[in-house]
């Protein structure tokens, strides 16, 4: 069955410094989305990316979604310590199938101050 | 306008007991989903209704896992005959259509199996 891979597992970065997580998909997805998810919460949906080689931007954040629809990166510009939580992408086959979106196991993002 | 709302948002049970968890979805959301999260971990897939369709019901663990939803709204998650290993959050989602269409997730309910 389909796979989403997300590296790294952990990140800890100082505050200013910028971050990256990348996320993997063993078969072409259709869409991607991101979520953040605060410790002791839920998570919340960010974006989606439909488009081969879409980029889309949110003040500090930055995706892609990869040529092949089977890769794509959450970049963060200069991290404050409200970026800290848990960033999952999410990944919806291309072969369709009902079996909803696909988590990463998510990258754990850590900011010292 | 009100999210997605589960009940009870903690539960402690004994092993064996059985349980039930509670999802309202956002109203007029016609797709639903059930994900377990253990500790620190990842989202993992349970089942998924989309409208009046016979859900998908792949990610179910096992066939103590069970899960209605009535009405296509109210949804239930039933955990027969708890294992310690079933403790975690149990999280439901709600979107407007299909998978296409971003999720809303509730609080999540935290099962605890003693």
């Amino acid at each position: 069955g389909q796979q989403v891979m997300q590296i790294p597992q952990y990140q800890h970065v100082q505050e200013g410094e910028d971050f990256t997580t990348y996320c993997n998909s063993s078969t072409t997805l259709s869409n991607i989305q991101w979520y953040k998810q605060r410790p002791g919460g839920h998570p919340v949906f960010l974006i989606q990316l439909v488009k081969s080689g879409e980029v889309k931007k949110q003040k500090r954040l930055t995706f892609q979604f990869g040529e092949a629809k089977k890769n794509s990166s959450l970049h963060i510009t200069a991290t404050q310590t409200t970026d800290v939580g848990t960033y999952f992408c999410a990944g919806e086959d291309s072969g369709g199938g009902a079996d909803g979106l696909t988590f990463g196991k998510g990258t754990h993002l850590i900011i010292q101050p | 306008g009100a999210g997605v709302s589960q009940s009870p948002s903690n539960k402690v049970t004994e092993k064996g007991k059985d349980v039930e968890l509670r999802c309202d979805p956002i109203s007029g959301h016609t797709a639903l989903y059930w994900y377990r999260q253990s500790l620190g971990q990842g989202l993992e897939f349970l089942i998924y209704f989309q409208g009046n369709s016979a859900p998908d019901k792949s990610g179910l663990p096992s066939d103590r896992f069970s899960a209605e939803r009535t009405g296509g709204s109210v949804s239930t998650l039933t955990i027969q005959r708890t294992q310690q290993e079933d403790s975690a959050v149990y999280l439901c989602a709600s979107s407007l259509q299909s998978t296409i269409s971003e999720q809303y997730f509730g609080p999540g309910t935290r099962l605890t199996v003693t």
